[in-house]
């Protein structure tokens, strides 16, 4: 089966960095999704990593080491607005996504 | 807004009810998805859909029943459940199913809850 490992929560404050990390083992890989969840909205895609290497966005930075089963999505500069579950998922095959449970973060003043 | 809607957003049901959800996608695209998501739990995979046709059904009790009439609508259907099924329930298309970087767009969910 696979196995899809991050953190259930983190806490942080605002103006900070946090780095959110996630490992896998999957019978295949065709890339690495980090989703942002906001409670009773739907998930939203944040970014997509399938080469080795870091991929920035903004405040939203996310890299991917094949090699090591492991990736981290890092949020600079937090806003209040960041508190939400941030969702990692690996892609196996064609289209099938295989989703970790999702690391809570809370942004504190 | 991400261009996928469902409908009800909440729906409490008896286990002898028989309900639907229903999805709708606005993106032009052809692969249409259904997830369970229950508390603290990974996102489950249920139904795929491309091109209408079904492709994946991922073991799911057969008390689900999905019906993909289109490409931009999406139901499922459901009967007897238990109270196990309390959940919320995801929609998500993608342009197809394949692509080396097919992103999947989801729907706000319908949060079930089955007494």
């Amino acid at each position: 089966g696979q196995n899809i490992d991050q953190p259930t929560e983190m806490t942080a404050t605002e103006g900070a960095i946090v780095q959110i990390n996630c490992t896998y083992q999957t019978s295949g890989f065709n890339g690495l999704f980090w989703y942002q969840q906001h409670a009773g909205e739907a998930p939203t895609f944040l970014s997509y990593n399938v080469l080795d290497g870091l991929e920035e966005k903004g405040r939203f930075s996310s890299f991917l080491s094949r090699s090591k089963g492991y990736s981290y999505l890092l949020l600079k500069e937090l806003q209040m607005k960041d508190s939400a579950s941030y969702l990692c998922a690996v892609r196996d095959g064609d289209y099938k996504l295989s989703f970790g449970a999702g690391t809570t973060v809370t942004v504190r003043a | 807004e991400t261009g996928v809607t469902q409908t009800p957003r909440h729906l409490v049901m008896g286990m002898t009810n028989k309900k639907s959800l229903k999805c709708e996608q606005h993106l032009g695209h052809n692969a249409m998805y259904w997830y369970k998501q229950s508390a603290k739990k990974p996102l489950e995979l249920m139904f795929v859909y491309n091109f209408k046709e079904q492709t994946e059904n991922n073991s799911v009790p057969s008390r689900f029943s999905p019906e993909c009439p289109n490409s931009s609508h999406l139901f499922l259907h459901l009967h007897t459940l238990q109270p196990e099924d309390s959940a919320l329930y995801l929609c998500a298309s993608s342009h197809d199913r394949g692509g080396t970087q097919e992103t999947q767009y989801f729907g706000p969910g319908t949060r079930l809850l089955v007494l």
